[in-house]
């Protein structure tokens, strides 16, 4: 089945550093691929999302490259910020015709000023 | 424009007694998806609805029902709650392959 493996937080970076968060992903077929963000008390909302080998999404500053050959969707920020504290999800839809997500355990992030 | 409304936000039960968690949509989509999230667990997926008059079940169905009462809605019932389903559930839309849209979130506490 589809499985998708984020490396575990907490990860603790000063304001300004540079963010990776590593995602791979097993799947069957061509899925997409999403990050979505979790704020404090808040449900998870879409960060960012590719749809085909080679695409890059991009939001508030966030990018990551959809890479077939190592199947990977690493997050990456090149200088967070402390409003960028939250927990990140990776996941995956779509694999060989099933519409069922696949979600990642989520990785804690923490900016101190 | 709401997207996707949970009822209650909180709600604190006895062990036994019986409650649902009600979700409604005004996006349009086909499919809808009942979460619970615990610390350490991410995200588990308990009973999912293709489309208006299917559901499935996920990951951790156990000692819960759904129904899918129409398009917009897909309610959640805890018949005899434990403590072990103190959680946060969440409810989320999709269309197709697209990205999931989400609730806020109920906060359900059994004692």
């Amino acid at each position: 089945g589809n499985s998708v493996t984020q490396m575990e937080g907490p990860v603790t970076l000063s304001e300004e550093a540079f963010l990776t968060i590593n995602c791979t992903y097993t799947a069957t077929g061509y899925p997409s691929l999403f990050w979505y963000v979790q704020y404090p008390g808040e449900g998870l909302q879409l960060l960012l999302k590719a749809t085909k080998a080679d695409d890059k999404g991009s939001n508030k500053g966030f990018e990551a490259t959809y890479r077939k050959e190592t199947t990977s969707f690493h997050l990456e920020k090149g200088s967070v910020q402390v409003s960028d504290s939250a927990v990140y999800f990776c996941a995956l839809k779509g694999g060989g015709g099933s519409y069922i997500p696949t979600f990642g355990r989520g990785t804690s992030l923490i900016v101190h000023p | 424009n709401a997207g996707v409304t949970q009822t209650p936000k909180f709600q604190v039960l006895k062990t036994g007694q019986s409650m649902t968690l009600q979700c409604a949509q005004d996006m349009n989509h086909n499919s809808m998806y009942w979460y619970r999230q615990d610390p350490g667990m991410g995200l588990r997926l308990i009973y999912y609805s293709a489309s208006e008059g299917t559901t499935d079940k996920g990951e951790v169905p156990n000692g819960y029902n759904v129904s899918r009462l129409n398009k917009r809605e897909f309610s959640l019932r805890l018949e005899s709650a434990a403590p072990s389903q103190t959680s946060v559930y969440f409810c989320a839309t999709a269309q197709g392959a697209g990205e999931l849209f989400f609730g806020e979130g109920s906060r359900l506490t059994v004692l």
